[in-house]
């Protein structure tokens, strides 16, 4: 089965830029999804189809996918984007949703 | 705008079936535009697919899962429902329904808050 590879834990300061990876065989071949999710929440999609923004998002996020890469992109981090940020692609050969692990964000 | 909201019980004992419905408001389930998702979580741990429900009624599962789940439609109801059988522990999470097809194909833009269901033994 397809595997999406996160880190566990990114840590930035307030202002800075954050960049989440998202590795996997050959994901630049495949369409990524980002989402955000804040403790008790449900999550937030924040980049669909490697690096479009639905409605909403602030154009400080951002996405980038090729080769074995996937990266979401956060500029001018703020205090409230603290969160855990996912990774999402279809495993189009057999019609499977996989996750990545996802990655903590922490804002120093 | 659509809304999805999940409901059923929040205990389950082992080996029994898990029985949970996402109720959509702001829309029709059987729009051809939007597709249907069950997805679970454990507590402190990421996000696991469960399944797939399309307009047609036809549904599409997460392998390792597939031999005990079942999501159906009611489209009378415009609900749709997850089944679960033989659960054990290791089913404990907050379970969320989700759309996907509305900004783009399985990208879930909307979801429901999230429903904790414990498997008891």
């Amino acid at each position: 089965s397809y595997v999406l590879t996160q880190p566990p834990s990114v840590s930035v300061a307030p202002g800075q830029t954050a960049r989440i990876t998202c590795g996997g065989n050959n994901i630049g071949s495949k369409s990524v999804h980002w989402y955000q999710q804040k403790p008790g929440q449900a999550p937030v999609l924040v980049i669909y189809y490697d690096g479009d923004r639905p409605a909403g998002i602030p154009e400080r996020f951002s996405g980038s996918n090729s080769g074995n890469t996937a990266t979401l992109t956060i500029g001018r981090v703020e205090a409230g984007d603290e969160a855990d940020y996912y990774c999402q692609v279809l495993e189009g050969s057999s019609d499977q949703v996989v996750f990545g692990g996802g990655t903590k964000l922490t804002v120093l | 705008q659509v809304q999805l909201q999940e409901s059923g019980p929040g205990l389950v004992r082992s080996s029994q079936t898990l029985s949970l419905t996402c109720s959509v408001s702001g829309g029709s389930i059987i729009s051809r535009s939007h597709y249907w998702s069950w997805i679970r979580q454990p507590a402190g741990k990421g996000l696991e697919w469960v399944g797939r429900l399309y307009a047609s009624g036809s549904t599409t599962y997460k392998s390792s899962l597939n031999s005990r789940v079942t999501i159906l439609m009611d489209a009378s109801k415009n609900q749709f429902s997850l089944r679960l059988t033989s659960v054990t522990a290791a089913d404990t999470a907050v379970y969320y329904c989700a759309r996907d097809g509305n900004v783009g194909r399985y990208a879930f833009d909307t979801w429901g808050q999230g429903t904790l269901v414990t498997v008891s033994s």
